[in-house]
């Protein structure tokens, strides 16, 4: 497609349930990242991938998050046993290649809402 | 560690004024620099970015930003609004050019009146 595509657009979820949040990249696009982004805050990075490879998990909050782009492309970020401070927007963006040169293009997030 | 402030979270102008929407960084290397803006249940578009060369960057829909180094600041600015430019603007840094993480401000909602 001609952007980056996340789905769902909303989810709610009761505390302690799984959920899965796909993003798919611009075809080709090489490096993807996930942010958070809390209610009346900027997005916080999460985690980065370069192809399959997943680079930088730095800012996963806990182990109940994990991020997965087993082909190199579509990408899915899972969180386990849902607490209400998972409640979020959590943007998904990916670039042509790696480095700070090349620009992202932002998919319109998945908004979480824990109940 | 590096770290964003933007110094306003809303600021309100009224359409044809211009605008300042500030920020500044902390950070003990050389930094890139950039601002996105974010509409309504959009994701985040970018407007300019600083990388390197002239401190005074010009971005899209008429906004310029300048990188004061020694002030560690990148203000946003645009010398007439238009009501479609109510939007949330975020500054972003990143200390990483290998990969381009980065690190967004808090976000400065900017509400143009007719």
């Amino acid at each position: 497609g001609a952007g980056v595509s996340q789905s769902p657009r909303y989810k709610v979820a009761k505390r302690g349930q799984d959920v899965a949040l796909r993003c798919d990249p611009i075809s080709g696009h090489v490096s993807l990242f996930w942010y958070q982004q809390a209610l009346g805050q900027g997005p916080e990075f999460l985690t980065y991938f370069q192809n399959e490879a997943q680079l930088d998990k730095s800012g996963l909050p806990s182990d109940r998050f994990f991020a997965e782009r087993p082909e190199g492309s579509v990408s899915t970020l899972k969180i386990q046993r849902t607490q209400q401070e998972d409640s979020a927007v959590y943007l998904c963006a990916s670039s042509l290649a790696t480095g700070v040169g090349y620009g992202y293009t932002f998919g319109s997030g998945t908004r979480l809402t824990v109940v | 560690a590096q770290s964003v402030t933007q110094l306003d979270s809303q600021v309100p102008v009224f359409e044809e004024a211009p605008v300042e929407l500030r920020c500044n960084y902390s950070s003990s290397v050389s930094v890139y620099l950039f601002w996105y803006v974010q509409y309504p249940n959009q994701g985040l578009q970018l407007l300019l970015k600083y990388l390197s060369g002239s401190t005074l960057v010009k971005g899209i829909n008429g906004f310029e930003a300048e990188f004061n180094k020694s002030q560690t600041s990148f203000h946003l600015r645009k010398p007439s609004v238009h009501i479609s430019d109510t939007a949330e603007y975020f500054c972003a840094v990143s200390e990483v050019p290998q990969t381009g993480k980065l690190i967004f401000g808090q976000g400065t909602t900017l509400q143009v009146k007719p």
